[in-house]
């Protein structure tokens, strides 16, 4: 079974903070990828990478950026958390790219509340 | 656009079946999923159906693909209180291999 895991799974964090948000995962895949979630919204990729030191900005990725050092684990840095940045945060993993039915395998989430 | 739409609400009485709608933009989408996220967790793969296929059974799972249409949808038999979770659907692209994800439809269960 595919294993994807965060390093929390709530945090509470000060305004003007810097947030590190982990995820490994353990089946050797490719990409890595970092969604928040909000209701309403559903989910919006902030960054995903395709290989190690490697990485894409995705659809929000403002007040956001990503390490990728080595292959299974993903780091998302709020550099200066603020409030507008409380959410759910849900790391996904999936092998490269080809034929077959391969998807995203997420980790639990991490709620992050920003005072 | 790359829109997956999909309603945020379904209520249903145990032991109805439930039926969660799901329209798509890409007509050439690969493959499409069913994820099911229980409160306070993350996505689990439900099903998916490869798109040359227009219905799977998995259990209480059936999946009914409409191409023609872009309309996917997830019925589950005889629903049960855990079954109570969001429902997102989602759909890969071929060009770019990109997976696009609905906003999710919270599933209700009435007693």
């Amino acid at each position: 079974d595919v294993k994807v895991t965060q390093s929390s799974r709530y945090l509470v964090k000060r305004t003007g903070e810097k947030v590190f948000l982990e995820c490994v995962q353990d089946m050797d895949h490719e990409n890595m990828f970092w969604y928040r979630q909000d209701p309403g919204l559903g989910l919006r990729l902030i960054y995903f990478s395709y290989d190690v030191k490697m990485k894409e900005k995705g659809d929000i990725p403002e007040g956001y950026s990503v390490s990728r050092e080595k292959k299974e684990r993903f780091s998302l840095i709020l550099e200066s958390a603020s409030t507008n940045q409380t959410s759910m945060y849900l790391c996904a993993s999936s092998p490269q790219t080809g034929f077959g039915q391969e998807t995203q395998y997420f980790g639990p989430g991490t709620r992050l509340l920003v005072l | 656009g790359e829109d997956v739409e999909q309603s945020l609400f379904l209520s249903v009485r145990e032991g109805d079946s439930s039926v969660i709608n799901c329209t798509y933009t890409d007509s050439s989408s690969t493959y499409l999923y069913w994820y099911k996220q229980e409160p306070g967790a993350g996505l689990q793969l439900l099903t998916y159906i490869f798109s040359n296929m227009d219905m799977k059974q998995d259990q209480r799972l059936t999946v009914l693909l409409n191409k023609k249409d872009k309309h996917l949808s997830l019925r589950i038999a005889d629903t049960q209180t855990g079954d109570s979770a969001i429902y997102f659907c989602a759909e890969r692209h071929y060009r770019d291999d990109k997976i696009i994800f609905g906003k999710g439809t919270r599933l209700h269960i009435l007693p």
